[in-house]
């Protein structure tokens, strides 16, 4: 079985910060992770995903997340927030690889202050 | 950008009634994917279909739920005798052969 925690339902950061939205796993094969994001009356778009090749993944809109096996994370940064960035993030896992059976985790809303 | 399209956006239904769910999915993906997020829960997987057949389901997808792929380009998801507790957004999704999903803006069904 697999699933993902997210830590804090609710981060707000000013304009400029750093983001860092946390995430750790629990899988008992070697998983494969994924970050979504949802902006307001809109589906979930894929920000970046992990399958087992490097550690260190890049996606869109500037955010990165790092593979800590050792840590069991996946954790999300973005270097400078912007107010566009403002939406609700989720954390999954799969064991497959695929989009089937995705295992989500609770969300976090991220309020991007002036 | 090619995308999913759900349609309704909001669906209103009687306790008991049947509702259907429409999807239209990315034309060139064979994989097909419903998902559900109760109000303040997560998202959950309901079920995946390939080939015209389902693949994986959850436990949740039980004889109430069915989906059906009717011609080309539609995929629904059934609920035979909707529960208050069938209330959520339902999303579709569709991939490729690759790892990625995309995923549509979702439907709200509330059971009244």
């Amino acid at each position: 079985a697999q699933s993902v925690t997210q830590l804090g339902s609710h981060v707000s950061v000013s304009e400029g910060a750093l983001v860092l939205l946390r995430c750790n796993y629990s899988s008992s094969v070697p998983p494969y992770l994924f970050w979504y994001v949802q902006y307001p009356n809109q589906g979930l778009q894929l920000l970046l995903k992990y399958t087992s090749a490097a550690t260190l993944v890049k996606g869109i809109n500037g955010f990165e997340a790092e593979f800590k096996k050792s840590e069991t994370s996946f954790h999300l940064t973005k270097p400078s927030a912007h107010m566009s960035d403002a939406a609700e993030y989720f954390c999954a896992v799969t064991r497959t690889g695929t989009a089937s059976k995705l295992t989500f985790g609770t969300g976090t809303r991220l309020q991007v202050t002036l | 950008e090619p995308e999913v399209t759900q349609t309704p956006s909001h669906q209103v239904t009687q306790m008991g009634q049947e509702v259907i769910l429409r999807c239209v999915p990315i034309s060139n993906h064979l994989y097909f994917y419903w998902y559900r997020q109760i109000l303040g829960q997560k998202v959950e997987f309901l079920v995946s279909f390939y080939n015209n057949e389902i693949s994986e389901k959850s436990e949740i997808f039980d004889d109430q739920f069915s989906v059906e792929r009717p011609d080309g380009s539609n995929f629904t998801l059934k609920i035979r005798s909707t529960k208050l507790e069938d209330s959520a957004m339902y999303f579709c999704a569709s991939s490729g052969t690759g790892t990625q999903a995309f995923f549509g803006q979702g439907t709200r069904l509330t059971v009244v």
